[in-house]
Formats: C-alpha cells, structure tokens, sequence
C-alpha cells in the first residue's frame, strides 16, 4: 500500500529556515516524480516543486532560491528545505506522487500534509 | 507563466449535472487533471488526462479537454460530491494548478 507521511512543520519566525520531509512507504520514491503542493489558509492549491526521477529539479517562481528538494533514496523520503521564510509561506504542505507518463504524471497519492505557520 | 482559470463557484441540484470549466491557452494540447478536496482532507484524484477515471472512482464523473477549455462533468450529483475542485497540468517542468471551484450541491 503506497503511504506518504510529512513531518517537519511548526511555527516559525520570518526569516527563519525548516526542513520538511516525507517518508514514503510501498513504492520507490527516486522512482517516481515527487511533488510539494502547498495550501495556504482558506486558499487554493498552489504546486511548489518537484523533483524527478532522474534528478532534475524544478521550483515555483514564489520560491526559488529559497526552497530546496532533495530526496533520500537510502530512506525513501522526500524532503523540502525552506530557507528564508515569509508570512506568505505559511500553508498547510503536502507531498505527493506523480505517477508515470501514461497517466500523464497526474498526483495519484498525497500525503495528509503539515502546517507551516511563519509569524513573529 | 501558464494560467488555469475556473468559476469560483458551481451549484448544481441534487440528481442533477454538474460542470466545472478550467480554462488555458491551448489547453487541448495539454493532460488535464482533476482533483476533489473536501474540508481538512487531501485532495484525491478524480479524472486523469483529461477523461480517464481512477479505480474507486464513479462513473458518474467524467472529464473532457479541447481548445482552451477543459470540463469536469459530474452526473446525478449527490451531496457527498460538495467539495472544492481543482484542474492541473504541467507546463514546460512545473505544475499548474486552477484556482478551484467550490461545488455546492442543493
């Protein structure tokens, strides 16, 4: 049964840095494309990176340069991390699975997201 | 940057049909993603390239893409399909999603 568990969020201050991870279970994550979408309070989805299987990474502009993906294949996680945070961050974040071309790399699996809460 | 842009409320009455635009640029030429959020939960996937159903998915859902419009259809609605829904894509490596419609269910 494929899983996917986020951990890592809490309240932290403007400016501060927070490292999110995901850990996957029932599938291989550096096999798949991986996503981060993000939700801020009573807001819609907005998609923040991914990371592919092959590596290549790609973030959206209200992000780079400060948020970084990178995964774990020894631990088959997933991980986000935000440097340099802003009220604005503050969402609930959610990993998710891309599945393969054949399903045109729709998000087949989510996990139950965290809460990122950036305030002074 | 690419947009996706959907009504930002359906109704629809109880047994009836329901449909939810998302609207882009030549959005035909795209896959077309649809997924359902209810209150406190993740969202789920309901259509995939543009028309194809996931298992445990109903067949009262249903998805069509062409032009610069892509349409989630949902026939004899029921109150379990109130929910926000949401269109994606991916456009040259990054995802896009629409800004979401709330469907509410009379």
């Amino acid at each position: 049964e494929v899983q996917l568990v986020e951990s890592g969020g809490g309240l932290i201050q403007p400016g501060g840095s927070l490292r999110l991870s995901c850990a996957a279970s029932g599938f291989t994550v550096s096999s798949n494309y991986m996503s981060w979408v993000r939700q801020a309070p009573g807001k819609g989805l907005e998609w923040v990176s991914v990371i592919y299987s092959g590596g290549t990474t790609y973030y959206a502009d209200s992000v780079k340069g400060r948020f970084t993906i990178s995964r774990d294949n020894s631990k088959n996680t997933l991980y986000l991390q935000m440097n340099s945070l802003r009220p604005e961050d503050t969402a609930v974040y959610y990993c998710a699975r891309s599945d393969g071309y054949t399903s045109g790399w729709c998000f087949d699996y989510w996990g139950q997201g965290t809460l990122v809460t950036v305030s002074s | 940057s690419y947009e996706l842009t959907q009504p930002l409320s359906v109704s629809v009455a109880l047994g009836q049909t329901a449909r939810i635009t998302c609207g882009g640029n030549n959005i035909g030429s795209k896959n077309v993603h649809w997924y359902q959020q209810k209150p406190g939960q993740a969202p789920v996937l309901v259509i995939y390239r543009d028309s194809n159903r996931p298992s445990g998915i109903p067949e009262r859902f249903s998805g069509s893409n062409s032009g610069n419009t892509a349409t989630l259809t949902i026939r004899r609605a029921q109150a379990g399909d109130e929910a926000d829904y949401y269109c994606q894509v991916w456009n040259s490596g990054t995802g896009v999603f629409g800004g979401g419609t709330k469907l509410t269910v009379l």
